[in-house]
């Protein structure tokens, strides 16, 4: 299993509710980007770490979206009083080094319902 | 800032023929341009890239083409297999790595 995984895969929320999605990047990579991809839509850039400093959050849509990685590896993408517009593929990807073009490894992505 | 988009959504092709998916940008800043393939229910895949400072440049089975003059990128496939049907997306990559991605095209291949 060495690639970026996701969980949940599928997540329903009623509207008002806090959700919390997790990342599980590749051992060892330095940089770990999400990503919101509504239907039909490609990726949006949402937040980006260096290990477990969060250097740009310009991405995130309102300060109901809160995201870590305090320990420079897992993180969560948090979500409270979700809304109907919330809706979307959460993705993360991750990348082997810092200040570098170089590739970034998706995860599956959480599909994310609010109804 | 940066924009990339598609000029067609979809792109149906028969199994064997030659596939070209077209892409512009906005923004001349970008440097490095990246093409990825999205099958259903999983996260996008890298295909190829290409520096700006490029003009072509070949994988297997692919080739990405950058005009600059026009701001147009394209990614042919030869002979398209219907395991090759998916969305695909340019992106542009900026600073540390931030990719801003097109609307996506979505190739059909028929056996």
């Amino acid at each position: 299993g060495a690639g970026v995984s996701q969980s949940p895969r599928y997540k329903v929320a009623k509207r008002g509710q806090d959700v919390a999605l997790r990342c599980d990047p590749i051992s060892g990579h330095v940089s770990l980007f999400w990503y919101q991809q509504a239907l039909g839509q490609g990726p949006e850039f949402l937040t980006y770490f260096q290990n477990e400093a969060q250097l740009d959050k310009s991405g995130l849509p309102s300060d109901r979206f809160f995201a870590e990685r305090p320990e420079g590896s897992v993180s969560t993408l948090k979500i409270q009083r979700t809304q109907q517009e919330d809706s979307a593929v959460y993705l993360c990807a991750s990348s082997p080094l810092k200040g570098q073009k170089y590739e970034q490894y998706f995860g599956p992505g959480t599909r994310l319902t609010v109804t | 800032g940066e924009s990339v988009g598609l000029h067609l959504p979809t792109l149906s092709v028969q199994e064997g023929d030659n596939s070209i998916i077209n892409c512009a940008y906005s923004n001349s800043a970008s440097d490095y341009f990246i093409w990825y393939k999205q099958e259903s229910g999983k996260g996008p895949q890298f295909i190829i890239d290409i520096r700006s400072n490029m003009d072509k440049r070949q994988g297997q089975r692919v080739t990405v083409l950058l005009n600059k003059t026009v701001k147009h990128l394209s990614l042919q496939i030869a002979a398209t297999q219907p395991g090759d049907s998916a969305v695909y997306f340019c992106a542009a990559l900026t600073s540390y790595g931030k990719l801003t991605f097109g609307q996506g095209t979505i190739l059909t291949v028929h056996p």
